[in-house]
């Protein structure tokens, strides 16, 4: 098993381009994360989604959109981009056994906005 | 509503202990703990519910005082894999349910041979 995968790993973009992260998971889990990180920000909830074809917001969505069509695929995109949103995003699923769960993370995408 | 996490940062001499604490202003379900090695995704540790019951790997230890919302994770004879940031993860009584996290803003722990 792959666990969870991100593409691309590295990202440069210019003010305004967009660009969609992929995250893919092959452990069946219904909920998946995106997060961001920042120097001394620890993980900020961007947008989850606790099963196919549905999806919410996090902490901090301004500026991101999502999608979930497909179970083991959870897309991220940034319309517009903007140097605030120079970071680095991890996506992460889980499988809930009722309250018992624990989140598997991607390797991370490192997006730079110039 | 970010829990609070002391100290930020800790460096101690291989085999020392530590404490890392994670506080909450508000009524916490569950606390979760996190290790992230530098460059590295977050790994998960333990998961501690409100009620006692708790799920984490063997080496691990740690506590939930549900009348404080704080939370404790103990390291004992540390060696050098344990050095990373760790992070709590906090979920709150309110959006039981809603299976989302809020992060610390982590504790860099640096082991020294």
């Amino acid at each position: 098993n792959a666990g969870v995968t991100q593409t691309p790993k590295f990202r440069v973009l210019k003010t305004g381009q967009s660009m969609t992260l992929l995250c893919a998971q092959d452990m069946n889990h219904e909920y998946m994360y995106w997060y961001r990180q920042d120097p001394g920000m620890g993980l900020r909830l961007i947008h989850y989604s606790v099963g196919e074809g549905t999806t919410a917001k996090g902490e901090v969505p301004d500026g991101y959109n999502v999608s979930r069509l497909k179970k083991q695929n959870f897309l991220l995109g940034l319309e517009s981009a903007a140097p605030s949103q120079t970071s680095v995003y991890f996506c992460a699923s889980s499988l809930h056994r009722g309250p018992i769960y624990e989140q598997y993370f991607g390797p991370g995408t490192r997006l730079t906005v110039t | 509503q970010q829990p609070v996490q002391s100290p930020q940062a800790v460096i101690l001499r291989e085999g020392e202990d530590a404490v890392i604490n994670c506080s909450s202003s508000k009524a916490l379900y569950s606390v979760h703990w996190y290790r992230q090695k530098h460059g590295e995704a977050p790994v998960f540790l333990m998961i501690l519910l409100k009620g006692g019951e708790q799920k984490g790997h063997d080496k691990i230890s740690a506590s939930f005082n549900e009348k404080k919302q704080q939370s404790s994770l103990y390291l004992t004879a540390s060696q050098l894999s344990y050095s990373g940031t760790y992070f709590c993860g906090t979920a709150l009584l309110s959006n039981f349910g809603n299976e989302k996290l809020t992060f610390g803003t982590g504790t860099r722990l640096t082991i020294i041979p």
